[in-house]
């Protein structure tokens, strides 16, 4: 099935380093979504967004909604060990229904 | 609240068995979701249910897969029989309605196929 263009695949950084990750596709989509899965769990939202240009913060994390619709970037800052994991990001189509396409993901490893 | 509940977490079996995943959505989620997860990549939707209706079902392997949601809340998906390449995890996921556009996932049963 279609999954979304996400990068980096892995990134290993030192704690308290800012870390950038991003989620690109061909088609446009009206809903960004970016999920974290911790290993043996399912997918937790982190943040949502919804219009192109909106530019959403939870705590340390910031998510924007490209301009084009066709891509988001998510920032961590000053990372913590509690950050490792599996980072995915999930579009909706521009359809009726909401289907979720999902990225391809970025792990983090996070050196104490 | 309670989030999505699944059940079993780990199932092994071998291959031609059949298995079965159940899963309780969130409280008041009429919209309910079925992924698969293969390793190293992001969830792909399997079935989605709008109350006990499978209304896009059209990335289930039908010969083998079946799922159903008799009364509009809890769901099992089945197997049979199961394959060597069905090894993975499924998720579960419910939402309010098909018009939320957050869904929310469930732990997950991770299979594996012998």
């Amino acid at each position: 099935g279609q999954q979304l263009n996400q990068s980096p695949q892995s990134m290993f950084i030192q704690e308290g380093e800012d870390v950038s990750m991003n989620c690109t596709s061909s088609s446009i989509f009206n809903t960004w979504l970016w999920y974290k899965q911790d290993p043996g769990e399912g997918p937790v939202l982190l943040i949502a967004l919804y219009k192109a240009g909106e530019l959403t913060s939870n705590g340390r994390l910031t998510a924007q909604f490209g301009i084009t619709r066709k891509d988001s970037f998510l920032n961590i800052s000053a990372s913590i060990p509690s950050d490792v994991g599996i980072y995915f990001c999930a579009g909706q189509l521009n359809t009726g229904f909401q289907k979720l396409v999902f990225g391809t993901g970025t792990r983090l490893l996070v050196s104490p | 609240e309670a989030g999505v509940v699944q059940s079993p977490r780990y199932k092994i079996i071998e291959k031609k068995q059949p298995v079965a995943f159940w899963c309780n959505p969130i409280s008041g989620h009429n919209t309910l979701y079925w992924y698969l997860q293969n390793l190293g990549q992001g969830p792909e939707l399997l079935i989605r249910y709008e109350n006990e209706e499978a209304v896009d079902d059209s990335q289930l392997p039908k010969d083998r897969f079946s799922a159903e949601r008799l009364k509009g809340v809890d769901s099992t998906l089945k197997i049979q029989p199961a394959e060597l390449g069905d090894s993975a995890v499924y998720l579960c996921a419910s939402s309010l309605d098909w018009r939320a556009k957050e869904q929310f996932f469930g732990p997950g049963t991770r299979l594996t196929v012998l």
